[in-house]
């Protein structure tokens, strides 16, 4: 069964701070993942996806992602945060083909202004 | 488009009593997935859809909990009886074919069961 960890629970940081929240799975072939935002009282939102190609993936609001699949790592960064970046950040995965998505605990970003 | 359309946005209801949320996802989207979110247990997937036939029900807990899809508009998941251990928000979301494999959500419908 496939599985994704992600390390931490409530990352704190203050505007312009460099982002980094890590994410680990578990899946035995090709896989798709994504990440995606929740902020808060909202649904969630894609922020982007890897199904194959450059391994650094680029979405929305300056996010960017990379798959490192000798890690089966697809950890997600931004330079530079924002205030409006505090959300909750959920990691997730696919097989190739298939369309279940298993999910992360998530983590939730405060962004201090 | 509209996007995903889930109601009741909240329902309050007493234990044993029966709960039907419902969701209309987007036009055209052939998948449509049921999830519940909680501080426990995170995002799970209870069952999903593709050209309204159910696919994958292993994530539905128990008996209590059915769902159903009568035509490509419109899907409902009802729990009978409820119990407090229900309460959670309940997220519907569609989605396409390859190759954009991708979920579009709904707002949830935040349920408390006393």
């Amino acid at each position: 069964a496939q599985s994704v960890s992600q390390h931490n629970h409530h990352v704190i940081l203050s505007e312009a701070a460099s982002l980094e929240l890590g994410c680990n799975y578990s899946y035995g072939g090709t896989v798709n993942l994504f990440w995606y935002v929740q902020y808060p009282g909202q649904h969630l939102q894609l922020l982007l996806k890897y199904f194959s190609g450059d391994p650094l993936v680029k979405g929305i609001k300056g996010f960017e992602a990379e798959f490192i699949k000798s890690k089966f790592s697809f950890n997600l960064r931004k330079p530079s945060v924002q205030w409006s970046d505090t959300a909750e950040y959920f990691c997730a995965v696919s097989g190739a083909g298939s369309y279940q998505l298993t999910f992360g605990k998530g983590t939730k970003l405060s962004v201090i202004p | 488009d509209a996007g995903v359309i889930q109601s009741p946005r909240h329902e309050v209801t007493e234990m044993g009593q029966e709960v039907t949320l419902r969701c209309k996802p987007i036009s055209g989207h052939d998948y449509l997935f049921w999830y519940r979110q909680t501080m426990m247990r995170g995002l799970e997937l209870l069952i999903y859809f593709n050209n309204n036939v159910p696919i994958d029900d292993s994530g539905m807990p128990e008996d209590r909990f059915s769902a159903k899809m009568p035509n490509a508009s419109f899907s409902t998941l009802k729990i009978q009886p409820s119990e407090p251990r229900d309460s959670a928000v309940y997220f519907c979301a569609s989605g396409r074919q390859e190759p954009y494999n991708e979920q579009f959500f709904g707002p949830g419908t935040r349920l408390t069961v006393l």
